[in-house]
């Protein structure tokens, strides 16, 4: 099976960064994804890592280190509308398409 | 292009009633997947389908089945509601491809069963 551990919420001051861990356990790996989910909205999107090291899109980067079975999403210049849950999601066992999501994380932003 | 769609957005049943929700993408992908979300479970799997003709089980299948009716439409039908079916419903899609990893969501669908 798998399973991915989050911290369930992280408050942050506008303007600064903040970084979101996630650890997983999986049989097989098809990557880390980043899924950014707004009260009442649908998830969205946010990066994906098959390899190690650091994606970057825009403020947004993901990391990963599979040795460690490790990943973290790190938001920069904090905004208002960032306040929102955060969920990783690594495909894995029965193939990629089969995607386990983390519980999520809930960010706050304050001003 | 709408994306992915599904209706309804709300619903509300009664224990032992059977529904149907829809779910249809315009974006030709080859993937299609039902989740559902719970408070503090994050969302999980329930089937998916991975290209058109076919569909397998994900991580909480029992109480559900589901038709792929074509490669635009797929559908998640509740047989008998139970109370432990009210969660929010998510349809999404994806390329299906092994390095296109990416998942387009629908707005979802909010069930409440009584």
């Amino acid at each position: 099976g798998q399973s991915l551990e989050q911290p369930s919420e992280v408050t942050a001051v506008e303007g600064a960064i903040v970084q979101i861990n996630c650890t997983y356990q999986t049989s097989g790996f098809y990557g880390l994804s980043w899924y950014q989910q707004h009260d009442g909205g649908a998830p969205t999107f946010l990066s994906y890592n098959a390899l190690d090291g650091l994606e970057e899109t825009g403020r947004f980067s993901s990391f990963l280190s599979r040795s460690d079975s490790y990943g973290y999403l790190l938001l920069q210049e904090l905004q208002m509308k960032d306040s929102a849950s955060y969920f990783c999601a690594v495909g894995g066992w029965g193939g990629y398409q089969k995607v386990t999501f983390g519980i999520g994380t809930k960010l706050q932003v304050i001003p | 292009n709408a994306g992915v769609t599904q209706t309804p957005k709300f619903q509300v049943l009664k224990t032992g009633q059977s529904m149907t929700l829809q779910c249809a993408q315009d974006m030709n992908h080859n993937s299609m997947y039902w989740y559902r979300q719970d408070p503090g479970m994050g969302l999980r799997l329930i089937y998916y389908s991975a290209s058109e003709g076919t569909t397998d089980k994900g991580e909480v299948p029992n109480g559900y089945n589901v038709s792929r009716l074509n490669k635009r439409e797929f559908s998640l039908r509740l047989e008998s509601a139970a109370p432990s079916q009210t969660s929010v419903y998510f349809c999404a899609s994806s390329e299906g491809t092994t390095y296109s990893y990416e998942q387009y969501f629908g707005p979802g669908t909010r069930l409440t069963v009584t």
